[in-house]
């Protein structure tokens, strides 16, 4: 079946710092989704990406969909305490399949 | 603009017991998907409910079932329930099928 390899697990930065996460995948998408998670909760959508090649900004966290269809990467810039979360990033052809997860954890 | 909702917030069963869970839609929105999410785990796709038909289902056995109603709510039932079974259940609604996806906040179902 299909699967995403998401990276890294989990990231411990300074804040201020940028972060940078991707998910890969042996199958095509034809969109590919960032969520955030906190304790508790559902996920919440934060970039929605629809077209190969497609660079998408929400604030401070910029997306971009992979020119093979298989690949997606999120940055966020001048990272600050309510950025610490899960990150999910979440293929879709029929269904949605997410990855395993980046735990993002700051240092103040 | 009330989003995606679910209840119970939480529940405790016991195994062999049964159990259903409800989801109501984002406004305007007419399809819903339900996931499974382990915990440490990303959230697994059990089935997608459209026109009130069952589209596509992800690898759950038949034990989990599922409905939606007119008003495009939807309700997950799982039947014989496992230990394994404890888990955060998440509905997601979306515009259509193949449109971005929002989630509510999740049942938290534990098995004892």
């Amino acid at each position: 079946g299909q699967q995403l390899n998401q990276s890294p697990q989990s990231m411990f930065i300074q804040e201020g710092e940028d972060v940078s996460m991707n998910c890969t995948s042996s199958s095509i998408f034809n969109t590919w989704l960032w969520y955030k998670q906190d304790p508790g909760e559902g996920p919440v959508l934060l970039i929605a990406l629809y077209k190969a090649g497609e660079l998408t900004s929400n604030g401070r966290l910029t997306a971009q969909f992979g020119i093979t269809r298989k690949d997606s990467f999120l940055n966020i810039s001048a990272s600050i305490p309510s950025d610490v979360g899960i990150y999910f990033c979440a293929g879709q052809w029929q269904k949605l399949v997410f990855g395993q997860g980046t735990r993002l954890t700051i240092n103040p | 603009d009330a989003g995606v909702t679910q209840s119970p917030t939480h529940l405790i069963k016991t195994r062999g017991q049964q159990v259903t869970l409800r989801c109501s839609p984002k406004s305007g929105h007419d399809t819903v998907s339900w996931y499974q999410q382990a915990l440490g785990q990303g959230p697994q796709f059990i089935f997608q409910y459209y026109e009130e038909e069952e589209r596509q289902r992800g690898n759950f056995p038949d034990r989990f079932s599922g409905h939606q109603f007119p008003n495009y709510s939807s309700e997950l039932n799982v039947n014989a329930l496992l230990l394994g079974d404890s888990a955060l259940y998440l509905c997601a609604s979306s515009l259509a099928r193949y449109f971005e996806q929002y989630f509510g906040p999740g049942t938290r179902l534990t098995v004892t």
